[in-house]
């Protein structure tokens, strides 16, 4: 089936500066890509979505980026905060499959205060 | 967005039983789907849970181990059947009206 994957398991980060979490994806006709974020014992949390159609997406202190040309998708988060200690995971949809949501292996982010 | 509920939040299951899973939306969704999350590991579709259907199942799973229903809009079982240990897992559900998908916050399942 689709597969969605990351190049980094693991992410350790100081407290205040930027983070960049990596993904790649290898279904050509995924049309709708989005970020989440899963805290221990929780459901996964919507961060930020982008779709094939645009390369580049800003919410509030994360920026995801699409290359479709290599398959490759990121999210950048500014100033990260413990708070945003957590699991991201990337996922992607296609149209064409009852829109169901195809979820990446996922990165642990760790914030060193 | 929609808030997703699920019953239980954590079961402990003698191995041969059944569970069912409990999921309730506040509002309509389109579409509902049943992910299992084994221990440090993504989620995993199992399947789209149908209104008034049977539920449409990914490769690997079957409605005779995940029977699932959706009687309506906001509300979706899953039942896990005749658990193994391996059945060990996080269930969640997801639902989604527009173009962003909610989760529930889980159900966290031991068998014995």
């Amino acid at each position: 089936g689709e597969s969605v994957g990351l190049h980094l398991p693991t992410l350790s980060v100081q407290e205040g500066d930027n983070s960049i979490i990596n993904c790649a994806y290898s279904n050509s006709a995924s049309d709708y890509f989005i970020w989440y974020k899963q805290e221990s014992g929780k459901g996964p949390q919507f961060i930020i979505d982008i779709r094939s159609n645009m390369d580049k997406r800003q919410g509030q202190r994360v920026t995801v980026l699409l290359n479709k040309t290599v398959k490759h998708l990121s999210l950048q988060i500014a100033a990260t905060q413990p708070g945003d200690s957590a699991v991201y995971f990337c996922a992607d949809r296609m149209k064409t499959s009852y829109d169901k949501v195809i979820f990446g292996p996922g990165t642990s982010l760790s914030v060193i205060p | 967005s929609a808030v997703i509920s699920q019953k239980p939040s954590r079961d402990i299951c003698q191995r041969g039983t059944s569970l069912t899973i409990q999921c309730q939306v506040d509002s309509q969704v389109t579409m509902m789907f049943w992910y299992r999350q084994q221990p440090g590991q993504s989620l995993t579709l199992i399947a789209t849970a149908n209104q008034g259907s049977e539920a449409t199942y990914e490769s690997g799973f079957v409605i005779d181990k995940f029977p699932i229903s959706r009687p309506n809009l906001t509300f979706s079982t899953l039942t896990v059947s005749n658990m193994s240990p391996e059945d060990s897992s996080i269930y969640l559900c997801s639902g989604r009206g527009g173009p962003e998908a909610f989760f529930g916050q889980g159900t966290r399942l031991t068998v014995v």
